[in-house]
């Protein structure tokens, strides 16, 4: 059965930094790429960053790129982002999720998913 | 600002189908994915590429594409089936993911 647990979230005041983790299993962890996608309250899904299977390649959105960085252990079967500078339009319910394409391809379809961690962001 | 653009809310009756419609210039180049997020879960794919469902979506969900616009039917809606669904893609330049703002099924 494949499963993705994320933690590390809270309440932050802005322009803190925060470390998320999610760890796996069920699945090959380094044969996949994965993302982090955001829901802030309320809102839609946001999609925020994405990291090859072997770690070697990083991918961010506009709005998090140079605050955010993703890395991942595949010795842990970890997946991690580091928030740093964080503002209050960065509250939101981070997810882990799996890229559904194997080998050093991915997809942009996400066909596992944690239940989320929350982070707010607030004074 | 999302570069994939949906119908913010949508109806149908019970029984009956539905289309949820999704469009943006890198779905040229790309097939959509499509979710759905019911009240406090996490998001479940449905659709991905061409037209495929993962294992336990029911058959009722299927997916269409055409020039800019990728389609999600619902034949024979059921009530469980009332959600919010999203689509997402690759972005234009292949190098980003993006998600279509959401569109909120209701099931009348």
């Amino acid at each position: 059965e494949v499963q993705l647990v994320e933690s590390g979230g809270g309440v932050i005041q802005p322009g803190g930094s925060l470390r998320l983790s999610c760890v796996v299993s069920g699945f090959p962890f380094d044969d996949y790429a994965m993302h982090w996608v955001r829901q802030a309250p309320g809102k839609g899904l946001e999609w925020v960053s994405l990291i090859s299977g072997d770690g070697g390649s990083t991918y961010y959105a506009d709005s998090v790129k140079g605050r955010f960085t993703i890395s991942r252990d595949n010795s842990k079967n970890s997946l991690y982002l580091q928030m740093n500078s964080l503002r209050t339009e960065d509250t939101a319910l981070y997810y882990c999720a799996k890229d559904s394409a194997r080998g050093g391809f991915w997809s942009g379809y996400s066909d596992y998913w944690g239940q989320g961690t929350l982070v707010t962001v607030s004074s | 600002s999302s570069e994939l653009t949906q119908d913010p809310a949508v109806s149908v009756a019970l029984g009956q189908t539905v289309r949820i419609t999704c469009q943006g210039d890198s779905l040229r180049s790309y097939y959509a994915s499509w979710y759905q997020q019911k009240p406090g879960q996490a998001p479940v794919l449905v659709i991905y590429g061409k037209n495929n469902r993962p294992s336990g979506i029911p058959d009722r969900f299927s997916g269409s594409s055409s020039g800019n616009t990728a389609s999600l039917t619902i034949t024979g809606a059921q009530a469980e089936d009332e959600a919010d669904y999203y689509c997402n893609s690759r972005d234009s330049s292949g190098n980003r993911v993006v998600f279509g703002g959401g569109t909120k099924l209701t099931v009348l």
